[in-house]
């Protein structure tokens, strides 16, 4: 069983739409949640991390952490075509715990 | 504020073949990760330093990379000799002190190919 398990995709969403990506992790112990936004042939840039259960929201994104599931998740609102990318999912530990990081999803905004 | 600096940006070898990466971190930031990128996954982390020293190196192929971050700035990883599997993205990351909810930002990345 992977770490992190992400869909794969691609997840294809009409410009303007609501684009959600769900992320599963396997340590209980994880403590920290980030999402990344990788563009072809880029580097991961981050676009948000949690620690609480919940929601947060930051502009067009919101991600949803839900510890007792051990689910975490991002929706991209108003989903515009520089949003096209690979999302991934990465979980840590306590200190020192290393980031793992999911597959990735990649996202297709269509105009 | 400089982001974190790799070098060289792509590197074709064959086989067998040495190779070295360079990383220069952000300024102050005592933390510093290399991951490996294979085509289609996420990155795994290799090693991860603090300061000079190494925190996690438990996914790093010792009999064939090794890294090293002197002076607890710049840090080199070098792979000898090469197979054809490692051909991947190398990532240097960089966090203020490698807390848990700290942010890790990543440099360009060096492309390596091996024939």
């Amino acid at each position: 069983q992977k770490e992190v398990e992400q869909n794969s995709g691609p997840l294809s969403v009409p410009e303007g739409a609501i684009a959600s990506l769900n992320c599963t992790y396997s340590d209980r112990g994880s403590q920290s949640f980030f999402w990344y936004r990788q563009y072809s042939g880029k580097s991961p840039e981050l676009i948000m991390f949690i620690y609480s259960n919940g929601d947060k929201e930051d502009g067009r994104f919101t991600a949803q952490l839900n510890k007792a599931s051990q689910y975490v998740s991002l929706l991209i609102r108003d989903s515009q075509p520089s949003d096209s990318a690979t999302y991934l999912c990465a979980v840590r530990g306590g200190s020192w715990g290393k980031l793992q990081f999911g597959a990735g999803t990649q996202v297709v905004v269509t105009p | 504020e400089a982001g974190v600096a790799q070098s060289p940006r792509y590197k074709i070898i064959e086989k067998r073949q040495s190779v070295a990466f360079w990383c220069n971190p952000i300024s102050g930031h005592a933390t510093l990760y290399w991951y490996q990128q294979i085509l289609g996954q996420g990155p795994k982390l290799l090693i991860q330093f603090q300061n000079n020293g190494v925190v996690d190196d438990s996914q790093l192929p010792k009999d064939r990379f090794s890294a090293e971050r002197l002076k607890g700035v710049d840090s080199t990883l070098k792979i000898q000799p090469a197979k054809l599997e490692d051909s991947a993205v190398y990532l240097c990351a960089s966090s203020s002190q490698g807390a848990a909810i700290e942010t890790q930002y990543f440099g360009p990345g060096t492309r390596l190919l091996v024939l």
